[in-house]
């Protein structure tokens, strides 16, 4: 079975730092992986996904992973933070020969002060 | 595309009503799921469906939750009796699954709210 661990539930950043929102995943086949991003009184969107190509994956703005088997980890990165970046983060695994099931992180809620 | 559509956008009820949400999936996608999310629980999955037919209920709370897709284009998820603790965001998502890359795209959910 597949879990997803998201360390930090509230992450606080300044506007124009480093964004780094942490995921480690455990799952006993190869796995595909997922960061969505949840605004205020919307559903999930996806940002990006790792799907067993390039282990370095750009998404939308601006934000970008790095698959890293070794420690199990998908931690999801942005160079600079922008006020409008102020949002719920979920990471998410499926099985990559299992069924389409995503296993959820509990989120991250991520801050942007001005 | 419209992408997911969801309705009601909100609903208010009183305990012991029946309540249903409605889902419409993307066109072509063949994978529905309906999760269901609260503060105490994070996102929570109910049931999905594949092809029109349930493949996994196992997180689908108690009796009074039952779940349909009679065709391709349409799903709901019924509760009856209603509770107070039923009270959350209900999301309905899709997915294109045979691709191989299993993501899934998101409606922009139900607010229900059981007084």
């Amino acid at each position: 079975a597949q879990s997803v661990t998201q360390l930090g539930s509230h992450v606080s950043v300044s506007e124009g730092a480093l964004v780094l929102l942490r995921c480690n995943y455990s799952s006993s086949v190869p796995p595909y992986l997922f960061w969505y991003v949840q605004y205020p009184n919307q559903g999930l969107q996806l940002l990006l996904k790792y799907t067993s190509a390039a282990t370095l994956v750009k998404g939308i703005n601006g934000f970008e992973a790095e698959f890293k088997k070794s420690e199990t980890s998908f931690h999801l990165t942005k160079p600079s933070a922008h006020m409008s970046d102020a949002a719920e983060y979920f990471c998410a695994v499926s099985e990559a020969y299992g069924n389409e099931k995503l296993t959820f992180g509990t989120g991250t809620r991520l801050t942007i002060i001005p | 595309d419209a992408g997911v559509i969801q309705s009601p956008r909100h609903e208010v009820t009183e305990m012991g009503q029946e309540v249903t949400l409605r889902c419409k999936p993307i066109s072509g996608h063949n994978s529905l799921f309906w999760y269901r999310q609260t503060m105490m629980r994070g996102l929570e999955l109910l049931i999905y469906f594949n092809n029109n037919v349930p493949i996994d209920d196992s997180g689908m709370p108690e009796d009074r939750f039952s779940a349909k897709m009679p065709n391709a284009s349409f799903s709901t998820l019924k509760i009856q009796p209603s509770e107070p603790r039923d009270s959350a965001v209900y999301f309905c998502a899709s997915s294109q699954t045979g691709g191989g890359s299993y993501e899934q795209y998101f409606g922009p959910g139900t607010r229900l709210t059981v007084t």
